[in-house]
Protein backbone atom coordinates (compact mmCIF):
# COMPACT_ATOMS: atom_id res chain seq x y z
CA UNK A 1 0.00 0.00 0.00
CA UNK A 2 1.84 3.34 -1.33
CA UNK A 3 -0.58 5.34 -0.11
CA UNK A 4 -0.63 8.55 -2.22
CA UNK A 5 2.27 9.24 -4.67
CA UNK A 6 3.30 12.12 -6.93
CA UNK A 7 5.80 12.78 -9.72
CA UNK A 8 7.98 14.29 -10.68
CA UNK A 9 9.52 15.30 -7.42
CA UNK A 10 11.19 18.64 -9.04
CA UNK A 11 10.47 19.62 -12.80
CA UNK A 12 11.83 23.32 -13.72
CA UNK A 13 9.67 24.80 -16.66
CA UNK A 14 10.48 28.02 -18.50
CA UNK A 15 7.15 30.48 -19.10
CA UNK A 16 4.56 29.09 -21.38
CA UNK A 17 5.40 25.63 -21.47
CA UNK A 18 2.88 23.23 -20.34
CA UNK A 19 2.94 19.95 -18.20
CA UNK A 20 1.21 16.99 -15.99
CA UNK A 21 1.62 16.72 -12.41
CA UNK A 22 0.86 13.24 -11.60
CA UNK A 23 -0.85 11.82 -8.39
CA UNK A 24 -2.38 8.38 -8.10
CA UNK A 25 -3.52 6.67 -4.82
CA UNK A 26 -3.91 2.78 -4.13
CA UNK A 27 -6.61 3.24 -1.24
CA UNK A 28 -9.75 3.36 -3.19
CA UNK A 29 -10.16 7.09 -1.75
CA UNK A 30 -13.51 9.08 -3.68
CA UNK A 31 -12.03 12.45 -2.58
CA UNK A 32 -8.57 13.73 -3.77
CA UNK A 33 -7.53 17.31 -4.25
CA UNK A 34 -4.79 19.32 -4.99
CA UNK A 35 -2.98 22.32 -3.42
CA UNK A 36 0.00 24.28 -3.60
CA UNK A 37 2.24 25.66 -0.75
CA UNK A 38 3.64 29.11 -0.91
CA UNK A 39 5.77 30.76 1.77
CA UNK A 40 3.33 32.19 4.33
CA UNK A 41 0.10 31.77 2.68
CA UNK A 42 -0.23 28.11 3.94
CA UNK A 43 -1.69 25.32 1.24
CA UNK A 44 -4.84 26.57 -0.91
CA UNK A 45 -6.93 24.59 -2.73
CA UNK A 46 -6.91 24.24 -6.83
CA UNK A 47 -9.35 21.26 -7.83
CA UNK A 48 -10.79 18.66 -6.08
CA UNK A 49 -12.83 15.47 -7.55
CA UNK A 50 -15.66 14.03 -5.12
CA UNK A 51 -15.58 10.51 -7.78
CA UNK A 52 -14.54 9.85 -11.06
CA UNK A 53 -15.15 11.58 -13.82
CA UNK A 54 -16.50 14.88 -10.85
CA UNK A 55 -14.26 17.74 -10.36
CA UNK A 56 -14.81 21.18 -8.82
CA UNK A 57 -12.66 24.54 -8.48
CA UNK A 58 -11.23 25.25 -4.98
CA UNK A 59 -9.86 28.56 -4.28
CA UNK A 60 -7.19 28.96 -7.04
CA UNK A 61 -8.35 27.47 -9.91
CA UNK A 62 -7.35 29.90 -12.74
CA UNK A 63 -4.20 28.40 -14.89
CA UNK A 64 -5.03 25.16 -13.75
CA UNK A 65 -6.85 22.02 -15.18
CA UNK A 66 -7.82 18.40 -14.07
CA UNK A 67 -9.52 15.67 -15.04
CA UNK A 68 -10.52 11.96 -13.39
CA UNK A 69 -11.00 9.18 -15.24
CA UNK A 70 -10.29 6.62 -12.73
CA UNK A 71 -10.60 6.41 -9.15
CA UNK A 72 -6.69 6.19 -8.62
CA UNK A 73 -5.21 8.98 -10.26
CA UNK A 74 -5.87 12.75 -10.32
CA UNK A 75 -3.46 14.68 -12.57
CA UNK A 76 -2.92 18.27 -12.49
CA UNK A 77 -2.42 19.92 -15.56
CA UNK A 78 -0.80 23.56 -15.88
CA UNK A 79 -1.27 24.62 -19.49
CA UNK A 80 1.06 27.78 -20.08
CA UNK A 81 3.15 28.01 -16.82
CA UNK A 82 3.82 31.17 -15.59
CA UNK A 83 6.71 32.57 -12.91
CA UNK A 84 3.92 33.32 -10.27
CA UNK A 85 2.89 29.11 -10.26
CA UNK A 86 6.22 28.51 -8.94
CA UNK A 87 5.82 26.53 -5.70
CA UNK A 88 4.92 22.82 -4.19
CA UNK A 89 2.01 20.93 -5.27
CA UNK A 90 0.93 18.74 -2.64
CA UNK A 91 -1.66 15.57 -3.86
CA UNK A 92 -4.55 14.49 -1.23
CA UNK A 93 -7.11 11.62 -1.00
CA UNK A 94 -9.68 10.92 1.75
CA UNK A 95 -12.14 8.10 1.85
CA UNK A 96 -15.41 9.87 1.85
CA UNK A 97 -16.71 13.78 2.29
CA UNK A 98 -17.80 12.14 5.68
CA UNK A 99 -13.96 10.89 6.87
CA UNK A 100 -11.96 13.84 7.23
CA UNK A 101 -8.37 12.45 7.35
CA UNK A 102 -6.55 13.55 4.42
CA UNK A 103 -3.49 11.37 3.09
CA UNK A 104 -1.07 13.58 1.67
CA UNK A 105 1.52 12.64 -1.17
CA UNK A 106 5.69 14.33 -0.76
CA UNK A 107 4.99 17.13 -3.06
CA UNK A 108 6.23 18.11 -6.53
CA UNK A 109 8.36 21.08 -6.27
CA UNK A 110 7.95 23.26 -9.90
CA UNK A 111 10.30 26.16 -10.96
CA UNK A 112 9.14 28.11 -13.59
CA UNK A 113 12.21 30.37 -15.25
CA UNK B 1 -16.94 29.92 3.89
CA UNK B 2 -14.12 29.44 6.77
CA UNK B 3 -10.65 30.98 7.62
CA UNK B 4 -8.09 30.19 10.09
CA UNK B 5 -5.70 32.37 11.56
CA UNK B 6 -2.31 30.62 12.98
CA UNK B 7 -0.56 33.86 15.26
CA UNK B 8 2.72 33.06 15.22
CA UNK B 9 4.85 32.54 12.10
CA UNK B 10 7.70 31.11 14.17
CA UNK B 11 8.27 29.70 17.48
CA UNK B 12 11.29 28.83 18.87
CA UNK B 13 11.63 27.05 21.99
CA UNK B 14 14.24 25.02 24.27
CA UNK B 15 14.28 21.50 24.61
CA UNK B 16 12.04 20.27 27.24
CA UNK B 17 10.48 23.40 27.95
CA UNK B 18 6.47 23.32 26.88
CA UNK B 19 5.08 25.06 23.90
CA UNK B 20 1.82 26.59 22.82
CA UNK B 21 1.15 26.89 18.75
CA UNK B 22 -1.71 29.12 18.91
CA UNK B 23 -4.92 28.83 16.57
CA UNK B 24 -8.10 30.66 15.80
CA UNK B 25 -10.79 29.72 13.15
CA UNK B 26 -13.95 31.76 12.09
CA UNK B 27 -16.87 30.01 10.64
CA UNK B 28 -20.68 31.10 10.84
CA UNK B 29 -21.22 26.73 10.98
CA UNK B 30 -19.94 24.05 12.89
CA UNK B 31 -16.67 23.08 12.12
CA UNK B 32 -14.14 20.12 11.97
CA UNK B 33 -10.83 21.25 13.20
CA UNK B 34 -7.46 19.68 12.27
CA UNK B 35 -3.62 19.93 13.10
CA UNK B 36 -1.20 18.59 10.82
CA UNK B 37 2.56 18.24 11.10
CA UNK B 38 5.20 18.98 7.86
CA UNK B 39 8.87 17.75 8.56
CA UNK B 40 11.20 18.87 6.03
CA UNK B 41 11.09 18.29 2.23
CA UNK B 42 7.77 15.70 3.10
CA UNK B 43 3.91 15.74 3.10
CA UNK B 44 1.86 16.82 5.47
CA UNK B 45 0.81 14.29 8.63
CA UNK B 46 -2.58 14.59 10.23
CA UNK B 47 -1.40 15.13 14.24
CA UNK B 48 -4.93 15.60 15.90
CA UNK B 49 -8.59 16.12 15.06
CA UNK B 50 -11.37 17.65 16.66
CA UNK B 51 -14.94 16.11 14.78
CA UNK B 52 -17.22 16.05 18.22
CA UNK B 53 -17.32 15.05 21.60
CA UNK B 54 -14.90 15.95 23.76
CA UNK B 55 -12.97 18.94 23.17
CA UNK B 56 -9.78 18.05 24.36
CA UNK B 57 -8.17 15.62 21.95
CA UNK B 58 -4.75 14.31 22.12
CA UNK B 59 -2.01 12.93 19.80
CA UNK B 60 -0.03 9.91 20.17
CA UNK B 61 3.47 11.85 20.89
CA UNK B 62 2.54 13.65 23.11
CA UNK B 63 0.43 16.83 21.86
CA UNK B 64 -2.86 18.06 22.96
CA UNK B 65 -5.28 20.28 22.01
CA UNK B 66 -8.56 22.23 23.03
CA UNK B 67 -11.27 23.13 21.16
CA UNK B 68 -12.70 26.28 22.46
CA UNK B 69 -16.24 27.10 20.48
CA UNK B 70 -16.85 30.17 22.49
CA UNK B 71 -13.06 31.88 22.07
CA UNK B 72 -13.06 29.75 18.31
CA UNK B 73 -9.74 28.66 19.29
CA UNK B 74 -7.94 24.92 18.50
CA UNK B 75 -4.18 25.53 20.18
CA UNK B 76 -1.62 23.22 20.28
CA UNK B 77 -0.15 22.70 23.22
CA UNK B 78 2.90 19.94 24.30
CA UNK B 79 3.79 20.09 27.55
CA UNK B 80 8.06 18.92 26.85
CA UNK B 81 9.10 19.38 23.43
CA UNK B 82 11.75 17.66 21.98
CA UNK B 83 14.29 18.15 18.63
CA UNK B 84 12.32 15.92 16.94
CA UNK B 85 9.24 17.87 17.30
CA UNK B 86 11.47 20.99 15.06
CA UNK B 87 8.82 21.26 11.97
CA UNK B 88 5.93 23.57 10.50
CA UNK B 89 2.45 23.19 11.87
CA UNK B 90 -0.92 23.66 9.99
CA UNK B 91 -4.10 24.31 11.46
CA UNK B 92 -6.84 23.62 8.85
CA UNK B 93 -11.18 23.75 9.33
CA UNK B 94 -13.34 22.23 7.41
CA UNK B 95 -17.49 22.97 7.90
CA UNK B 96 -19.27 19.48 8.21
CA UNK B 97 -20.52 17.84 5.17
CA UNK B 98 -17.69 20.26 3.11
CA UNK B 99 -15.63 19.20 0.57
CA UNK B 100 -12.87 22.19 1.15
CA UNK B 101 -10.33 22.61 3.92
CA UNK B 102 -8.97 25.50 4.83
CA UNK B 103 -5.44 26.04 6.17
CA UNK B 104 -3.60 28.48 8.11
CA UNK B 105 -0.50 29.71 7.08
CA UNK B 106 2.12 27.59 9.22
CA UNK B 107 3.97 27.78 12.41
CA UNK B 108 7.36 26.95 12.21
CA UNK B 109 8.24 24.98 15.28
CA UNK B 110 12.47 24.98 16.13
CA UNK B 111 13.59 23.23 18.94
CA UNK B 112 16.92 24.78 20.41
CA UNK B 113 19.21 21.97 22.05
Amino acid sequence: NAGVTQTPKFQVLKTGQSMTLQCAQDMNHEYMSWYRQDPGMGLRLIHYSVGAGITDQGEVPNGYNVSRSTTEDFPLRLLSAAPSQTSVYFCASRGTVLLHEQYFGPGTRLTVT
Amino acid sequence: AQSVTQLDSQVPVFEEAPVELRCNYSSSVSVYLFWYVQYPNQGLQLLLKYLSGSTLVESINGFEAEFNKSQTSFHLRKPSVHISDTAEYFCAVSALMSNQFYFGTGTSLTVIP
